[in-house]
C-alpha cells in the first residue's frame, strides 16, 4: 500500500504564475482533503472532494481551485500567485466512515518569489 | 463553528520522563479527536483518535490520551519520553456533523537526553 502520495515534493514558482499539485490518494480512499501549511502553523484545510465534487471549502479565496478524478486522485489549483501562498501543501485521504482518520501525504512545497 | 487551542508552544521534557501535550477543543456536536505527529520535511502521521467509549485512547509509539468531555479537553500523555519523541505534535477535531478536520497551530515537543 503506498498511502497518500504527492507530487511534485517542492516547487518554484513567481508571483502572477499558476501552479497544479497533485495527490494519489490511499488505496480504498474516496475523500481527498487539502490543507496549507505555512511556516510555524497548523494546517489550514483549504477544500474536500468527494465523488468528483466539491464539498466543503475553507477560508480560501476563489483563486485556489481543485478537481477529483474518477480514481480518487486530486489536483489543487492556484492561479496568480502571491508570496504569501508560499507554504506547504498536504494532501489527505480518508475512507467514508464516520469518524476516520485522515492519512496525509509528505507534502509539497512551494516558494513563491 | 469548531476550533482547537495548544495552549503551549513548546514543551520540553527530560528523557525517561513523563510527558503530557495539553489540547482543549470547541464543537458543536459530538467530537471527534485526534492527535498526529509531524517530523522536519514531512506530512503528518495518526498517533490515536477518541471516537466514542472508553475516555483513555492507546495509539502508536506508546503515546495515549485522555478525553474529558466536562473540561473539553484530550491531552496526549506517555509515561517514558523518548528523545526520539521530539517533534511537533498536532491536536485535531471533527464535528461528528461535519467531514473537514480543524487541527490547533502545534506543540513542538523537545525531549532532552
Amino acid at each position: 500500500d503506498a498511502g497518500v502520495t504527492q507530487s511534485p515534493t517542492h516547487l518554484i514558482k513567481t508571483r502572477g504564475q499558476q501552479v497544479t499539485l497533485r495527490c494519489s490518494p490511499k488505496s480504498g480512499h474516496d475523500t481527498v482533503s487539502w490543507y496549507q501549511q505555512a511556516l510555524g502553523q497548523g494546517p489550514q484545510f483549504i477544500f474536500q472532494y468527494y465523488e468528483e465534487e466539491e464539498r466543503q471549502r475553507g477560508n480560501f479565496p476563489d483563486r485556489f481551485s481543485g478537481h477529483q478524478f474518477p480514481n480518487y486522485s486530486s489536483e489543487l489549483n492556484v492561479n496568480a500567485l502571491l508570496l504569501g501562498d508560499s507554504a506547504l501543501y498536504l494532501c489527505a485521504s480518508s475512507g467514508r466512515e464516520w469518524g476516520t482518520e485522515a492519512f496525509f501525504g509528505q507534502g509539497t512545497r512551494l516558494t513563491v518569489v | 463553528a469548531q476550533s482547537v487551542a495548544q495552549p503551549e508552544d513548546q514543551v520540553n521534557v527530560a528523557e525517561g520522563n513523563p510527558l503530557t501535550v495539553k489540547c482543549t477543543y470547541s464543537v458543536s456536536g459530538n467530537p471527534y479527536l485526534f492527535w498526529y505527529v509531524q517530523y522536519p520535511n514531512r506530512g503528518l502521521q495518526f498517533l490515536l483518535k477518541y471516537i466514542t467509549g472508553d475516555n483513555l485512547v492507546k495509539g502508536s509509539y506508546g503515546f495515549e490520551a485522555e478525553f474529558n468531555k466536562s473540561q473539553t479537553s484530550f491531552h496526549l500523555k506517555k509515561p517514558s519520553a523518548l528523545v526520539s519523541d521530539s517533534a511537533l505534535y498536532f491536536c485535531a477535531v471533527r464535528d461528528g456533523r461535519d467531514d473537514k478536520i480543524i487541527f490547533g497551530k502545534g506543540t513542538r515537543l523537545h525531549i532532552l537526553p
